[in-house]
């Protein structure tokens, strides 16, 4: 049982390329969700999904794609890389939205 | 709208003292719940202990209990005789009932020195 899986465990990209971080998770769970951390900001939520097919935004959206077509697999893209994206992005799932999330290990990205 | 407030960005403590985290929260919503997590300096978030609004009662685990006041919209954490394996940053978290949004303080970085 691996949990919630992501990768890569680094990236470093040039502004203006694009990306999908990778994520996945093997419980089953219906909801997952991307934040991005950030120095004294915690946590924030860029995108989340309730099931398969289903995606909605997040607190910080703004130049992040996400898609949910299985249950197992919701990857983030990052379509124009910007300086401002450097960031620890972490994935989590949850069974459902009330109970805690389990998350992955993160993706530290840094954009020149 | 909701807000979690961790004002303590920073506590050091010398092993074995106690210390207490403080998050203070805002939301409109009689329902709701409350979250910490555990970050050890290897990054990965560790979930603690969730907590509704209906059940004020404090929780203690081991060395750690949590005090839940919605008189005071709080919901601290304690570590009774800290260790240094207790150096991390500690995030508070709220979710309400309705919605889908989990926000997080921004965290209080704890160091324990031996």
């Amino acid at each position: 049982n691996a949990g919630v899986t992501q990768t890569p465990k680094f990236q470093v990209l040039k502004t203006g390329q694009s990306m999908t971080l990778q994520c996945a998770q093997d419980m089953n769970h219906e909801y997952m969700s991307w934040y991005r951390q950030d120095p004294g900001m915690g946590l924030r939520l860029i995108h989340y999904s309730v099931g398969a097919g289903i995606t909605d935004q997040g607190e910080v959206p703004n130049g992040y794609n996400v898609s949910r077509s299985t249950t197992e697999d919701f990857p983030l893209r990052l379509l124009s890389a910007a300086p401002s994206q450097t960031s620890v992005y972490f994935c989590a799932s949850s069974y459902s939205r009330v109970l805690p999330l389990h998350f992955g290990n993160g993706t530290r990205l840094t954009v020149t | 709208a909701q807000k979690v407030t961790q004002a303590q960005t920073e506590i050091s403590v010398v092993e074995k003292e106690d210390v207490t985290l403080d998050c203070v929260y805002e939301t409109r919503d009689t329902t709701y719940y409350l979250f910490w997590y555990k970050q050890p300096p290897s990054g990965e978030l560790v979930f603690l202990i969730r907590r509704n609004s209906f059940d004020e009662q404090n929780e203690i685990s081991g060395r750690y209990s949590w005090n839940f006041q919605k008189s005071t919209s709080s919901f601290n954490f304690t570590i009774t005789a800290s260790q240094v394996v207790d150096s991390a940053v500690y995030f508070c978290a709220l979710k309400n009932n309705a919605g889908n949004m989990l926000t997080f303080g921004g965290g209080t970085r704890l160091m324990v020195k031996p």
